[in-house]
């Protein structure tokens, strides 16, 4: 089954206590990307991945790190969590495909993990 | 740069009643996709669909139904009929054809009443 996955799906945690949450696809995209969503904001950009070891910025990348060492996994790092940092994640892998002639983006999400930093 | 509203924070509603959700995007492009996303009480967002920006023709799916407007740049969400079920977070979404972003609306959240 075409999926993306997120781990964990919950998390609490404290401020300054490095987390990871991992991220991984099985449909060999290589488009990967991370929102976070909050109250009033809908989902933002965090970072996204063109690519094996190619990364950018999105709109709201302060606070966090990516890599994307393999095709399937693009890991979100907190190195030194803060509260404002408390939000619902989202994973998101993604491909350009053609529909009658046009091309279009086709985003797939991750279940998403509620994250709490106290 | 794109952007997209979603004028309406709250509806709440009583059951069997039609509802309508706003949509109003900003794009320079002229090629691009307008989306519609569910997200249910459990959080995962639930793709409801995909529209080009080439194809203006109204989209029905049984109680759901779509209003592409390109002259006013709107994308509304009917939903008749509307049950408990239909109780949640609905996002409208934009993306340009070759960026690997979607930008979201703030979402509107829906109650249905019983």
């Amino acid at each position: 089954e075409a999926q993306v996955t997120q781990n964990p799906r919950y998390l609490i945690t404290v401020t300054g206590k490095k987390l990871t949450v991992t991220c991984s696809q099985n449909m060999n995209h290589e488009y990967m990307s991370w929102y976070r969503q909050d109250p009033g904001l809908g989902l933002r950009q965090i970072y996204y991945s063109m690519n094996v070891e190619v990364t950018d910025k999105g709109d709201v990348p302060e606070g966090y790190k990516v890599s994307r060492k393999e095709k399937r996994n693009f890991p979100l790092i907190l190195e030194s969590p803060s509260p404002n940092q408390t939000s619902l994640y989202f994973c998101a892998s993604s491909y350009i495909g053609l529909a009658g002639g046009s091309p279009y983006n086709e985003q797939f999400f991750g279940p998403g993990t509620r994250l709490t930093v106290l | 740069a794109q952007k997209v509203t979603q004028a309406q924070t709250e509806i709440s509603v009583v059951e069997k009643e039609d509802v309508t959700l706003d949509c109003v995007y900003e794009t320079r492009d002229t090629t691009y996709y307008l989306f519609w996303y569910k997200q249910p009480p459990s959080g995962e967002l639930v793709f409801l669909i995909r529209r080009n920006s080439f194809d203006e023709q109204n989209e029905i799916s049984g109680r759901y139904s779509w209003n592409f407007q390109k002259s006013t740049s709107s994308f509304n969400f009917t939903i008749t009929a509307s049950q408990v079920v239909d109780s949640a977070v609905y996002f409208c979404a934009l993306s340009e054809v070759y960026e690997n972003d979607m930008r979201f609306g703030a979402g509107t959240r829906l109650t249905v009443k019983p």
